[in-house]
């Protein structure tokens, strides 16, 4: 079985362009996450959906971030504008009995 | 709000060896799942095993086994038979049962293994 699928891999930009990081979980799985890993705040939740919902956007860092899932394959995590200090992996995770899967993670650079 | 301690930044093992990653947990829950994560160079987050709280049962899958103090608040992980392949970074994580599926991670320790 495929797991969480996770594009792109890599991304380098420029401070101010806009970021599109995707994400398709595993078939089945009904609640969707997208964490964010960094040296200085180690992983933490930024928005998770239930059934396509989004029911905690806490820990969206502010407007310049946006989160969707318009169905059950496929969620986006938006950044307009970039800032360096966006720079960081971002990881999906899908879930369907409460253990959660990851994807391989967006390593994300802004310059 | 639920917090989670791993007070071990490194750890290291000869290999073969048995080693144990700590962790500790606060909460005024009753019901809660833990688990641990392998995060090795590669960055994948792995799931290496799961604890439900209502369980008595300490949770083993092959190698990897837990030992779940529940009064204590305490997780910790023992890894028997360390192989080359279990260098990473260990994460241990804990989630509510009722409600919030989010994770709350621990800061992580780094396992060497020694040759």
């Amino acid at each position: 079985d495929a797991g969480v699928i996770q594009s792109p891999r890599h991304e380098v930009t420029e401070m101010g362009q806009e970021v599109t990081l995707r994400c398709k979980p595993i078939s089945g799985h009904n609640s969707l996450f997208w964490y964010r890993q960094t040296m200085m705040r180690g992983l933490e939740l930024l928005i998770y959906f239930n059934n396509n919902v989004p029911i905690d956007d806490s820990g969206m860092p502010e407007d310049r971030f946006s989160a969707k899932m318009p169905n059950a394959s496929f969620s986006t995590l938006k950044i307009q504008p970039s800032e360096p200090r966006d720079s960081a992996v971002y990881f999906c995770a899908s879930s369907l009995l409460g253990t959660q899967y990851f994807g391989p993670g967006t390593r994300l650079l802004v310059l | 709000a639920q917090t989670v301690t791993q007070s071990q930044p490194e750890m290291s093992v000869q290999e073969a060896e048995t080693v144990t990653l700590s962790c500790t947990y606060d909460t005024s829950e009753s019901d809660y799942y833990l688990f641990w994560y392998k995060q090795p160079p590669s960055r994948q987050m792995i799931l290496v095993i799961r604890q439900e709280a209502y369980k008595q049962q300490n949770a083993t899958e092959n190698r990897f086994s837990v030992n779940f103090q529940k009064a204590a608040k305490s997780f910790s992980l023992k890894i028997s038979d360390s192989q080359l392949g279990d260098a990473a970074m260990y994460f241990c994580a804990y989630r509510t049962n009722f409600g919030n599926e989010k994770l709350t991670f621990g800061t992580g320790t780094r396992l060497t293994i020694i040759p």
